[in-house]
């Protein structure tokens, strides 16, 4: 079965602190990776994928197959990364849907 | 990047009635949308996929009867909400991708509806 899984729901940090968001994956085959981005009042946006390896507004994420893992991470956070975040997986051959995880509220305090 | 626009943004009805929610691409043809739906502080659930031309692949567990969906040009979809009970309340969003080998996903602002 396809499922995405972020553990946490809310990850509060303060301004400066490192952060992780985690995501686990579960999926017969090689998923696509995918993190999107929704701040207050807007709408869902691609923040970054696997297979680009970037580094998007500071965050990164690497694929860790061994694990099933694909964690974001930030060295230094900042009062605007507060938003909401979702790991979301996509198959080959589906079509291009998306598959989500619950999402993690980032909450980064002054 | 590609502009997904959905309309209205935010609608309430009556228990009963039917609810038209439009998802257009702005500046680019889409073959294939997506419909989610998001409860608050939640994920995004796949409801469909919306192809041009042809019938809405549904997920398990979502009526095709009660959520209506027409793909009748490539920079239209559409969905209807038959017969809108409280339950349906919810946050409704649209996505669709730029070509048919891109992943990555274009999503409307969304359609918050309310039944009461």
């Amino acid at each position: 079965a396809q499922r995405v899984t972020q553990p946490e729901k809310l990850l509060s940090v303060f301004k400066g602190a490192p952060v992780e968001l985690k995501c686990n994956y579960s999926y017969s085959g090689s998923p696509e990776l995918f993190w999107y981005v929704q701040y207050s009042r807007q709408r869902l946006q691609l923040l970054l994928r696997h297979i680009s390896r970037e580094s998007i507004k500071g965050f990164t994420a690497d694929l860790n197959k061994g694990e099933t893992s694909f964690h974001l991470k930030k060295p230094f956070a900042q009062e605007e990364d507060s938003a909401m975040y979702y790991c979301a997986l996509s198959g080959h051959n589906q079509g291009g849907k998306l598959i989500f995880g619950q999402g993690t509220e980032l909450s980064v305090k002054p | 990047g590609a502009v997904v626009s959905q309309h209205p943004s935010r609608v309430i009805c009556k228990s009963g009635t039917s609810v038209k929610i439009e998802c257009r691409s702005l500046d680019f043809q889409a073959t294939t949308m997506f419909w989610y739906r998001q409860f608050p502080k939640q994920s995004l659930m796949l409801m469909a996929t919306s192809n041009e031309g042809s019938k809405a692949t549904y997920e398990q567990g979502v009526e095709k009867d009660k959520f209506l969906i027409n793909h009748a040009s490539l920079t239209l979809s559409t969905l209807t909400v038959t017969s809108a009970h409280p339950e349906d309340s919810s946050f409704y969003i649209c996505s669709a991708r730029v070509g048919q080998a891109a992943r990555e996903a274009f999503f409307g602002q969304g359609t918050r509806l309310t039944v009461v």
